[in-house]
């Protein structure tokens, strides 16, 4: 079983629409969680963190569930820009590494 | 401003070449991670160091190695190139008081023939 595990998509959605991804993680003692963006060919490059009580960064909201080791993102009124992978990110208890999931990709149509 | 780079972007070598994909940061961050992208794989660790002449192996060290005399930069080796070993490899650093966070640089597309 992957440590990381999420839908890889892809998702096609229309403009405005709004999106959900999923992920679950293996580690019951990780302490850290971290949704990233990666653009075709580019680098990845940090979303948003994720805390237990929820977070939302404008359009996007992120939740984990610790008992059900489950993390989510939402995406609202999803624009053309949105277009990409989204990595769910998961640190390793107390090691400094991070644990990524494959990625669900998204794409926004006109 | 601050960053991390790679060099070279692309490159193209041959089964049994040595090869060394460069990486250097000017945050100043002691934490340094090699990763390969494939598809279907997601990121996986290589080699990571947290300081100088700190080197770790990671989940997908075989074939690999790292060495670190400076802050600045983390050289990846590949001793002996094989097939196996095209992939899309990132750099990244990270600030040991928000370890979590990582920065990556552009990836280095390595093609073996």
């Amino acid at each position: 079983r992957k440590e990381v595990e999420q839908d890889p998509g892809p998702f096609n959605v229309p403009e405005g629409a709004t999106v959900a991804f999923n992920c679950t993680y293996s580690n019951s003692a990780s302490q850290s969680f971290f949704w990233y963006r990666q653009d075709c060919r580019k680098e990845p490059k940090l979303l948003m963190s994720v805390y237990s009580s929820g977070n939302e960064d404008g359009r996007f909201t992120a939740q984990l569930n610790r008992a059900s080791q489950y993390i989510s993102l939402l995406i609202r009124d999803s624009k053309l820009s949105d277009s990409a992978t989204y990595l769910c990110v998961v640190n390793g208890g107390s090691a400094r590494q991070l644990t990524f999931g494959s990625g669900t990709q998204l794409t926004v149509l006109p | 401003d601050a960053e991390i780079t790679q060099s070279p972007r692309h490159k193209i070598t041959e089964t049994g070449r040595q090869v060394t994909l460069a990486c250097h940061q000017t945050w100043n961050h002691n934490n340094m991670f090699w990763y390969r992208q494939d598809l279907g794989h997601g990121l996986r660790l290589i080699h990571y160091s947290y300081g100088v002449q700190d080197t770790n192996k990671g989940e997908v060290s075989d074939g690999y190695s790292v060495s670190r005399s400076n802050t600045e930069d983390l050289p990846l080796t590949l001793e002996s190139a094989a097939s196996s070993q095209t992939s899309v490899y990132f750099c990244a650093s990270s600030d040991p008081k928000m370890a979590d966070t990582q920065y990556f640089g552009p990836g280095t597309r390595l093609t073996v023939l």
